[in-house]
């Protein structure tokens, strides 16, 4: 079936330091990829989506790569904050018919060391 | 306020009871989704609403769970005669249009099946 997962559970980074989060997808037919914060007690928020014809999508401090070849998606967040601190999930809209039902992965937890 | 807002935040049922779960979603957005997040995972889906038609509930676990959205804005989703297996936080999105990418997630309602 669907489905999209993540290679680490954890990633432990120096404030200042950049992080890479990645994340597997299966489902070629999905048109959007879109990663999701979320800190504890909280419902995800948006961070940032790359359409599927896209390879790289640059936003505020955090940069997203696409490589369909081999079904990965990537976040970059660039000079960590304490406040990045939260689990990051990838989600693809799968082939929901044109209102981007969300597909999760596991999540992927950030914790940002002073 | 201007974000998602769900009620109870935290609810504590005993195993057989009914549970209600209210959403208000940001006004004027069409969609709204359910979601259903366990401890550790993912969000998982249940269903969608575009205004007040249910055009998706492939997600609900078994005919105890139902969902409504009467007047297009204001959604309740409803369990019958709780389960332990229901036990996880009920999280409610919102888009202002259909194929928006970026959804607005409430705090989420926790339920405890005891």
């Amino acid at each position: 079936g669907e489905s999209v997962g993540l290679h680490l559970p954890t990633l432990s980074v120096q404030e200042g330091d950049n992080s890479i989060i990645n994340c597997a997808y299966s489902n070629s037919a999905s048109d959007y990829f879109i990663w999701y914060k979320q800190e504890s007690g909280k419902g995800p928020q948006f961070i940032i989506d790359i359409r599927s014809n896209m390879d790289k999508r640059q936003g505020q401090r955090v940069t997203v790569l696409l490589n369909k070849t081999v079904k990965h998606l990537s976040l970059q967040i660039a000079a960590t904050q304490p406040g990045d601190s939260a689990v990051y999930f990838c989600a693809e809209n799968g082939d929901s018919g044109g209102y981007n039902k969300l597909i999760f992965g596991a999540g992927t937890r950030l914790a940002v060391h002073p | 306020g201007a974000g998602v807002s769900q009620s109870p935040r935290y609810k504590v049922a005993k195993r057989g009871q009914d549970v209600a779960l209210r959403c208000d979603p940001i006004s004027g957005h069409v969609s709204l989704f359910w979601y259903q997040q366990a401890l550790g995972q993912g969000p998982e889906f249940l269903t969608y609403f575009q205004n007040e038609a249910q055009l998706d509930k492939s997600g609900l676990p078994s005919d105890r769970f139902f969902a409504e959205r009467p007047e297009g804005s204001v959604s309740t989703l409803k369990i019958q005669r709780t389960q332990q297996e229901d036990s996880a936080v009920y999280l409610c999105a919102s888009s202002l249009v259909v194929g928006d990418t970026e959804a607005f997630f409430g705090q989420g309602t926790r339920l405890t099946v005891v």
